[in-house]
């Protein structure tokens, strides 16, 4: 049974870093890209980026592009998403959530989600 | 980047009654080699994360109750749950995944 558990909530102030990590078991992680999907309040889901499976490449939204980092620890089954130069409206739901198959870009399973709030 | 809009932003309807959402994308989402369109639909449930309804516009996930279906193609795509139940209260978004996903704004279904 696939499972991918999300760190805890995070409170930042503007200009800062946060680094959110996701657990996954159920599967062989380095057999499956992780895509990070965020949600803000009353918005829709937002794709930011992903690492694809076996070469871990990554490949962010142009929107993010320079602020966002994703890595992957497959030894520790954990992909990790950080975010830099936090302002008042990255406040949202950050997700990992699972490609159904290497190198696609469709989603099969989310993480329960982490809540990064921005504010001084 | 492929801009998806769904109507309408939201929907009341009776229990046992259907619901029909629909889903247009600004480009073609069905890829002519593999005659698949790239479009899922999603289900979330407030505070939870979303959950794969369909996939390829009309095949339903494992476990998925039949009174879900997904029909279209090309940019035009809908949902319908033909018999609408109590638990089926949520929000609803469209995704196409023909290149880097894109959501639409979210479709929220209540009861009448």
């Amino acid at each position: 049974q696939v499972h991918l558990v999300q760190s805890g909530a995070e409170a930042k102030e503007p200009g800062a870093s946060v680094k959110v990590s996701c657990k996954a078991s159920g599967y062989t992680v380095s057999s499956y890209a992780m895509h990070w999907v965020r949600q803000a309040p009353g918005q829709r889901l937002e794709w930011m980026g992903w690492i694809n499976a076996g070469n871990g490449n990554t490949k962010q939204s142009q929107k993010f592009q320079g602020r966002v980092t994703i890595t992957r620890d497959t030894s520790a089954s954990t992909d990790y998403m950080e975010l830099s130069s936090l302002r008042s409206e990255d406040t949202a739901v950050y997700y990992c959530a699972r490609a159904h198959a290497s190198g696609s870009y469709l989603i099969d399973y989310w993480g329960q989600g982490t809540l990064v709030t921005v504010s001084s | 980047d492929i801009v998806m809009t769904q109507s309408p932003d939201s929907l009341a309807v009776s229990l046992g009654e259907r619901a029909t959402i629909n889903c247009k994308s600004s480009q073609n989402v069905l890829y002519s080699s593999n005659n698949k369109n790239y479009l899922a639909w999603y289900q979330q449930k407030p505070g939870q994360p979303p959950q794969l309804l369909i996939s390829w516009a009309s095949t339903r996930e494992s476990g998925v109750p039949d009174r879900f279906s997904g029909s279209g193609s090309g940019t035009d795509f809908t949902l319908t749950i033909s018999s609408l139940q109590a638990e089926d209260v949520a929000v609803y978004y469209c995704q196409q995944y023909y290149t880097t996903p894109s959501f639409g704004q979210g479709t929220k279904l209540e009861i009448k």
